[in-house]
């Protein structure tokens, strides 16, 4: 699976958007990017996915550039309970496929 | 809403006991999985298992096994603790090998 790389930390004021940023240079066609987030003290929690379009659902948007060497996870209005580390994976297809967890980006949204 | 659990969030055992940790789903998922996560190195697979009484070998399944007796439930065993094996443990479940995964919440073990 090709790898991820994300800024350690980032601020957000609460309500505003917090645009997290993942880049992924040596993803392959068959890849899928993921975002999960983990909690302090709590089991990572999925968010989104995308092959190549852009994605959006209840909880975030994904942007993928269209070389998908890099991708955008979008929370249009944070909350403090959106204060987590925050994960960008880069998934193939296949058997029983695992996720490979980096260090992601501990997101603090404040007032 | 998916929902898996794990036996225990927290759990002290000394070194040498065997243990026991265990997961459940109730979203019929076909494939379990077993991660540990420490500080600096991320969630690393254990084993993981795509269907009743089948087993797959994740990254790390040295001192582990596993047993999947039925679709529901998933065992994590560690034969004889050791204190290297102090770590959170989370167990996870999917429809299918490429849909997302849904993790439970976590034991944290301590073995002393």
């Amino acid at each position: 699976d090709a790898k991820t790389t994300q800024p350690p930390s980032m601020d957000c004021a609460e309500g505003r958007a917090a645009n997290l940023p993942c880049n992924h240079s040596t993803i392959s066609g068959n890849e899928y990017v993921y975002w999960y987030r983990q909690i302090h003290s709590q089991g990572p929690q999925y968010i989104i996915h995308g092959l190549k379009n852009n994605e959006t659902n209840e909880m975030a948007s994904l942007i993928i550039t269209e070389d998908r060497k890099s991708s955008t996870l979008i929370l249009p209005h944070a909350t403090l309970r959106d204060t987590a580390v925050y994960y960008c994976i880069v998934r193939s297809t296949g058997t029983a496929s695992k996720l490979t967890f980096g260090t992601g980006t501990r997101l603090q949204v404040t007032l | 809403d998916v929902k898996v659990t794990q036996s225990s969030r927290y759990l002290v055992k000394r070194t040498g006991e065997k243990v026991f940790l265990e997961c459940v789903q109730d979203m019929d998922h076909e494939n379990m999985f077993w991660y540990r996560q420490d500080p600096g190195l991320g969630l690393r697979l254990i084993y993981f298992s795509y269907d009743v009484k089948m087993k797959e070998k994740g990254d790390i399944p040295e001192g582990y096994s596993v047993s999947r007796e039925k679709k529901e439930r998933f065992s994590l065993i560690l034969e004889s603790a050791s204190t290297n094996q102090t770590s959170m443990y989370l167990c996870a479940s999917s429809l299918t090998p490429n849909y997302e995964q849904y993790f439970g919440p976590g034991t944290r073990l301590t073995v002393t």
